[in-house]
């Protein structure tokens, strides 16, 4: 089975600081994925990467940046947290093949910024 | 226009009932559909995937009607335990590594 370990299931941080979630899969996979979901809101993708080193921005990607050093490894990092950035994380992988392929999600990380 | 759309629900059914629901997707080039399952509080888990013939996985069965682009969900002999939220996914674009997620059908089976 595929493995997506998410360092942190439940993180409090203060506004303003600087918040590393971290995402490692088992598996190989190329393709990995940060989401936030929200309520009544969905799953929005806030960016992911198909390679290392590669990254592309997603449908939220403002105050989040992100690092794929190594295949296995996939951070994201918010810059200065914000309030309205309190969500559930949920880091995805995915073998190579343009969407073909489903995900495997982490058991995400509840993130409460006060 | 969002890329998929769901019925939120709440569908509340009893123990036993058959329950289906759709799910609607906005581009006509889409090639690959899933279903995933969403416990409360708990990460998504891939249910099965949708092929064009439609496929059956025990009670599940899944169906894709590309004429009017809709999915769809069918539960039959419904159990407490199929409570959840279900997602609809789509890869909207051929040529691009991103799903787009629903934003979930919940389904409640009361005793």
């Amino acid at each position: 089975d595929v493995k997506v370990t998410q360092s942190s299931r439940y993180l409090v941080k203060r506004t303003g600081e600087k918040v590393f979630l971290e995402c490692v899969q088992d598996m190989d996979h190329e393709n990995m994925f940060w989401y936030r979901q929200d309520p009544g809101l969905g799953l929005r993708l806030i960016y992911f990467s198909y390679d290392v080193k590669m990254k592309e921005k997603g449908d939220i990607p403002e105050g989040y940046s992100v690092s794929r050093e190594k295949k296995e490894r996939f951070s994201l990092i918010l810059e200065s947290a914000s309030t309205n950035q309190t969500s559930m994380y949920l880091c995805a992988s995915s073998l190579s093949g343009r969407g073909i392929y489903g995900y495997t999600f982490g058991s995400g990380t509840r993130l409460t910024v006060v | 226009r969002k890329e998929v759309e769901q019925d939120p629900g709440p569908f509340n059914v009893p123990e036993g009932a058959t329950v289906a629901f759709n799910c609607t997707y906005s581009n006509s080039a889409s090639q690959s559909f899933f279903w995933y399952r969403q416990d409360c509080r708990k990460e998504p888990k891939l249910l099965m995937s949708v092929y064009s013939s439609g496929n059956e996985d025990g009670r599940f069965t899944a169906q894709l009607n590309r004429a009017s682009q809709y999915i769809s969900l069918l539960i039959r002999d419904s159990k407490l335990s199929d409570s959840a939220t279900y997602l609809c996914v789509v890869n909207p674009l051929s040529n691009d590594y991103k799903l787009s997620f629903g934003a979930g059908t919940t389904v409640t089976v009361r005793a």
